[in-house]
């Protein structure tokens, strides 16, 4: 079964509107999960490191300001797409490594498709 | 940059063949190396990986072999089966700043195994 859970998997919302998608592990503790982007074609681009009780890490050329990013608790973080345009539209996923197990290994969501019109 | 490289974006293959899935990394830093499966509209699947230290790992169909001296790991699966068909991602890993790892990923081979 799923051990990291993804909500909303499609959103579709009016140019100017925020948008706020959750990620949770499911039966284990997340100190660390990751947001990626994925656009047509390309691969998954790796957007920001979501850290339990500290700021999120984001990779050069993502906007902090536009992509807010709220590491709430040991299983919870949540990706706000503030002020959404259409070429914000894209497929974001999320994941967590599970350590304990290989360590190394990053357990992902089902993504969400965001739609901005 | 493309650190991490897959050449062939498409593989077609017949069931009960082997396919074979090619990558190849620049960065000699990785230390990990992992392949996930992904179907349309859904998160990658965690399939295989293979520590730098090792040449070979096998899981049932699947098994990855990796060269460092060039640089380059494949993925194999025999016997193919139709329910593989998908698109296969090749990621490398390597500690960041402040003791995190990322991924770093290709962009994907997509593999169609025809009945």
């Amino acid at each position: 079964g799923a051990v990291v859970s993804q909500h909303p998997s499609r959103v579709i919302c009016k140019s100017g509107t925020s948008v706020k998608i959750e990620c949770r592990s499911l039966d284990f503790q997340a100190t660390t999960m990751f947001w990626y982007r994925q656009f047509p074609k390309q691969s998954l681009m790796l957007m920001a490191t979501s850290n339990e009780g500290s700021k999120a890490t984001y990779e050069q050329g993502v906007e902090k300001d536009k992509f807010l990013i709220n590491h709430a608790s040991l299983t919870l973080s949540t990706l706000t797409v503030t002020s959404a345009h259409p070429e914000d539209s894209s497929f974001y996923i999320c994941s967590a490594p599970r350590t304990g197990l290989a360590k190394n290994i990053q357990y992902f969501g089902a993504g969400t498709r965001l739609s901005v019109l | 940059d493309q650190q991490v490289k897959q050449n062939s974006p498409s593989l077609s293959v017949q069931e009960g063949r082997i396919s074979i899935l090619n990558c190849d990394y620049t960065n000699s830093m990785f230390d990990y190396f992992l392949w996930y499966k992904k179907y349309p509209a859904e998160g990658p699947t965690f399939l295989i990986s293979i520590s730098s230290i090792k040449d070979k790992n096998e899981d049932g169909r699947f098994t990855v072999f990796l060269n460092k001296s060039a640089k380059h790991l494949s993925l194999h699966i025999v016997p193919s089966q139709p329910g593989d068909s998908a698109v296969y991602f090749c990621a490398a890993s390597k500690y960041n700043a402040g003791n995190n790892r990322k991924l770093i990923w290709g962009l994907g081979t997509s593999l169609a195994v025809n009945p």
